[in-house]
C-alpha cells in the first residue's frame, strides 16, 4: 500500500468546515483512497472512498486532484460529535481486511 | 443486523493466564482479521482469515492463536498472557470484491489488561 502522510492533530470549532489533507506521492494506478473515522473506545468506521475528482456522501466529501498525489477529506459544519481520529488509507486491496494499514491518523478536536 | 460482535468488552488477566476473545459477524463476510491498538498508535494486524479453514499471520502474531471453523466466527486465543499484551483488540470483517475496495466493518473492541 502507498505510504500516506497526514497531520497528527487539528483543532476546530463547532459549525466550521474542516479539511484534512493526506499526501500519497507514491499512489499506484489501481489504488483507491479510503478514509476511516475512529471515535474513542470504538472500532474504525468507513467514511468515504474515491478514485479521482470528487466524491460526496451524507457524511463528508473527498477531493482528489488530477495527479492523485494528495486528497482532502472535507467535513462540513462539524459538531462536538465529530471529535475523532481520521485515517487515510491508499491501496487496492479489495476486501482483504489484512491489507488495511492504519497509521496514527489525524486527531480532530472540535471545541464549542 | 448486529454486524461484528466482540466479547468480552473488558477483561483483566493475570500474567500466564490464557483466554479467548470472541468475534462473530452475521454478514457472511469472507475476510476476518484481528488487530491490536496500543495508546496513541495505529492498528497492527495480528492474524487474519480469508475464509473458513484458512488463517494466516499478520504483523504481530507471537503469543496469539486463531482458528476459523465457520464463516461467522473468528476467535483469538491468548496462550499465556503477558503485560505486553495489554491493549485494545479489534476484529474486522469484509466482503471480497476483487480490485474494488470494500468497506471493512469493525467490532467495538475488547480492552484487555494483563497484570
Amino acid at each position: 500500500l502507498a505510504k500516506t502522510t497526514q497531520p497528527i492533530s487539528m483543532d476546530s470549532y463547532e459549525g466550521q468546515e474542516v479539511n484534512i489533507t493526506c499526501s500519497h506521492n507514491n499512489i499506484a494506478t489501481n489504488d483507491y483512497i479510503t478514509w476511516y473515522q475512529q471515535f474513542p473506545s470504538q472500532g474504525p468506521r468507513f467514511i468515504i472512498q474515491g478514485y479521482k475528482t470528487k466524491v460526496t456522501n451524507e457524511v463528508a466529501s473527498l477531493f482528489i486532484p488530477a495527479d492523485r498525489k494528495s486528497s482532502t477529506l472535507s467535513l462540513p459544519r462539524v459538531s462536538l460529535s465529530d471529535t475523532a481520529v481520521y485515517y487515510c488509507l491508499v491501496g487496492a486491496y479489495g476486501g482483504a481486511t489484512n491489507k488495511l494499514i492504519f497509521g496514527t491518523g489525524t486527531l480532530l478536536a472540535v471545541q464549542p | 443486523n448486529a454486524g461484528v460482535t466482540q466479547t468480552p468488552k473488558f477483561q483483566v488477566l493475570k500474567t500466564g493466564q490464557s483466554m479467548t476473545l470472541q468475534c462473530a459477524q452475521d454478514m457472511n463476510h469472507e475476510y476476518m482479521s484481528w488487530y491490536r491498538q496500543d495508546p496513541g498508535m495505529g492498528l497492527r494486524l495480528i492474524h487474519y482469515s480469508v475464509g473458513a479453514g484458512i488463517t494466516d499471520q499478520g504483523e504481530v502474531p507471537n503469543g496469539y492463536n486463531v482458528s476459523r471453523s465457520t464463516t461467522e466466527d473468528f476467535p483469538l486465543r491468548l496462550l499465556s498472557a503477558a503485560p505486553s499484551q495489554t491493549s485494545v483488540y479489534f476484529c474486522a470483517s469484509s466482503f471480497d470484491r476483487g480490485e474494488m475496495n470494500t468497506e471493512a466493518f469493525f467490532g467495538q473492541g475488547t480492552r484487555l489488561t494483563v497484570v
